[in-house]
């Protein structure tokens, strides 16, 4: 069964705090992670789609990264606007399904 | 405008009643997708379709049911056999062909049944 792990659960930076969110997972047959982010009371947005280890994306302050078992969505000086739940997802396999994590809530503060 | 459109935003029922959310496309999508998102929750799979006139079960389709008579549409019934219907409910499509695969969702509706 494949499984998505996201650290921490909630994340307060100030302003211009660099940090990173982490996504961990176990699947079989990875053919993407997915990136999003989630306004409250709104739909996600797309953020990324990685399709192998070593690979990197890139967007205003936001990067990807993906390893073996593990992806991190560095936001580097974040704004207030930054603030949102940015979800992770994988779709393995043959089918087109996506398995997410629970998310990491981040605030950024003045 | 390309995207998704879910209606109702907010939809109110009695338990025991069956309900119906709307979900339409237009980005010529060929899979469409129904997930339910509870508070503290990851999103989790109801239903999926890849092509009309043909839908899979996913992780949670028990009380629910689901059609696929037109590629644009994929209407969601929550039936009174759902245990706990009260939740925010996300449509989403996307492409099977090419090298993208990501999902595109819609607004959500947010389903209270009392």
């Amino acid at each position: 069964e494949d499984q998505v792990t996201q650290s921490p659960e909630a994340l307060r930076l100030q302003e211009g705090e660099s940090s990173s969110l982490n996504c961990s997972y176990t699947v079989s047959g990875l053919r993407g992670l997915f990136w999003y982010r989630q306004d409250p009371g709104k739909g996600p947005e797309f953020l990324f789609t990685l399709y192998s280890a070593g690979e990197e994306k890139e967007k205003e302050r936001l990067k990807a990264t993906l390893t073996k078992k593990e992806s991190f969505l560095h936001i580097t000086a974040p704004k207030p606007e930054d603030s949102a739940t940015y979800l992770c997802a994988v779709m393995a396999g043959t089918a087109s399904k996506l398995t997410f994590g629970t998310g990491t809530r981040l605030q950024v503060t003045l | 405008d390309g995207g998704i459109t879910q209606s109702p935003k907010y939809l109110f029922r009695k338990e025991g009643q069956n309900v119906t959310l709307s979900c339409e496309q237009n980005l010529n999508h060929d899979a469409m997708y129904w997930y339910r998102q509870d508070p503290g929750q990851g999103l989790r799979l109801i239903y999926y379709s890849q092509i009309v006139n043909d839908f899979q079960k996913g992780d949670i389709a028990e009380g629910y049911s689901v059609s696929r008579e037109k590629k644009e549409s994929f209407p969601l019934t929550v039936t009174s056999a759902q245990k706990n219907p009260t939740a925010f409910y996300l449509c989403a499509s996307s492409t099977l062909y090419g090298v993208s695969y990501e999902q595109y969702f819609g607004p959500g509706t947010r389903l209270t049944v009392t």
